[in-house]
């Protein structure tokens, strides 16, 4: 069964501190690795979409990789607008299902 | 700006009572999606279509049902909503199925 799971549930950093959320996944035959932002009360963002292992993809502070187990999204130096959920959604190659994690919930504090 | 667009924001419904909600997307994609969120947890897919092909999920519950008039508008229809439906309902849509989704600004369910 096709599996997304997110770590750690929350993250507390403060402004400028650098780190990594993870999102381990299982999935019979990737098609594609995406990363949301989802601020309270509204729907996801969209920020990457990752096809294969060992790609990358960088917008602004965020760096997103992928291995053929799990996925980071590194944040350099955030800023306190860097506060929302961070969602990680997989689609296999056996239809057109995603499936979500949890996601991790950052604060960055000024 | 192409977006994809639900209505109401808020919706506010009584035990029982059959509540729609709205989607509609300008972006002109083959494939929409319905995913129910609740709090803190991950969304879930409901169902979607492709074109005029509707999917629904195995464990989707038989009181939501969808339509899809036309390329543009999916509504969501719940026929006799419970406590438990009580949730953020997220419309989506895709070009092919098989790549990138984007999120409209999701309905807040209320059920009293």
């Amino acid at each position: 069964e096709d599996q997304v799971t997110q770590s750690p549930e929350a993250l507390r950093l403060q402004e400028g501190e650098s780190s990594s959320l993870n999102c381990s996944y299982t999935v019979s035959g990737l098609r594609g690795l995406f990363w949301y932002r989802q601020d309270p009360g509204k729907g996801p963002e969209f920020l990457f979409t990752l096809y294969s292992a060992g790609e990358e993809k960088e917008k602004e502070r965020l760096k997103a990789t992928l291995t053929k187990k799990e996925s980071f999204l590194h944040i350099t130096a955030p800023k306190p607008e860097d506060s929302a959920t961070y969602l990680c959604a997989v689609q296999g190659t056996g239809g057109f299902k995603t499936i979500f994690g949890a996601g991790t919930r950052l604060f960055v504090k000024a | 700006d192409a977006m994809v667009i639900q209505n109401p924001r808020y919706q506010v419904t009584q035990f029982g009572k059959p509540v729609t909600l709205s989607c509609s997307q300008t972006l002109n994609h083959n494939v929409m999606y319905w995913y129910q969120q609740k709090s803190s947890q991950a969304p879930k897919l409901l169902f979607h279509y492709y074109d005029k092909d509707f999917n629904n999920e195995a464990d989707t519950p038989d009181n939501f049902q969808s339509r899809r008039p036309n390329t543009s508008f999916c509504f969501l229809d719940i026929r006799s909503p419970g406590l438990g439906d009580a949730a953020m309902y997220l419309c989506a849509t895709s070009r092919n199925g098989g790549d990138t989704q984007y999120f409209g600004p999701g309905t807040r369910l209320t059920v009293l």
